[in-house]
């Protein structure tokens, strides 16, 4: 079953952590995202990976950090430099052909900061 | 500055009718146009695509239609069922930023039984 996995679904911290979200695929994709939602808003880019050990920064990338050590693998650091972190986070991956255009997404994670 | 609107937060439909769910974009570099569908607490799933050198596009009871000179597309779904009731983001991708989408708010679609 292929497909992307996103842990935990729910996640609290109090404010000045920092907290990891986790992200692995195991459909072989090359490229993988970092998105967040806020209500009443579309899904802002937060930073891509193309291809193991680089990444880019997306529209909104400040407070947050990410690491590409492996395929499967891309986890988000929400630092406690990002200001308002309580946000509804996805994760997506696509083929390297396909790129942004064939994003499969994850089920997410709220992470609520107290 | 909002490139791709979609300017209705959310619209009710009854079920059998038409929803036709609507987007805007101001960018003409755009050429490549995708749906999506979100139901609560999940993460989008992939609904249709359109390409800037097509007007239509049509996957059973789905069609996109994208009128370029007024940079618009819409979202048919017809007959509406109950299971559509969802958000609805129009996405929109240019040709020389591969990786990179830019997302509307979302129309929050509402099937009345």
């Amino acid at each position: 079953d292929g497909g992307i996995t996103q842990s935990p679904k729910y996640l609290f911290r109090k404010e000045g952590q920092n907290v990891t979200l986790s992200c692995e695929q195991n459909l072989n994709h090359d490229a993988m995202y970092w998105y967040r939602q806020d209500p009443g808003q579309g899904l802002r880019l937060i930073y891509y990976s193309q291809i193991v050990n680089d990444f880019q920064k997306g529209d909104i990338a400040e407070g947050y950090s990410v690491s590409r050590e492996k395929k499967e693998s891309f986890p988000l650091t929400v630092t406690s430099a990002q200001k308002n972190p309580t946000a509804f986070y996805l994760c997506a991956s696509s083929s390297r052909l396909a790129g942004g255009r064939g994003q499969f997404f994850g089920p997410g994670t709220r992470l609520t900061v107290l | 500055d909002q490139q791709v609107k979609q300017n209705s937060p959310s619209l009710s439909v009854q079920e059998g009718r038409i929803s036709i769910l609507n987007c805007d974009y101001t960018n003409s570099m755009f050429d490549y146009f995708l749906w999506y569908k979100k139901y609560p607490a999940e993460g989008p799933t992939f609904l249709i695509s359109i390409s800037s050198i097509k007007d239509k596009n049509e996957d059973g009871r789905f069609t996109v239609f994208l009128n370029k000179s007024a940079k618009h597309l819409s979202l048919h779904i017809v007959p509406s069922q109950p299971g559509d009731s969802a958000v609805y983001f129009c996405a929109a991708s240019r040709r020389d930023s591969n990786y990179q989408l830019i997302w509307g708010a979302g129309t929050k679609l509402i099937i009345k039984p």
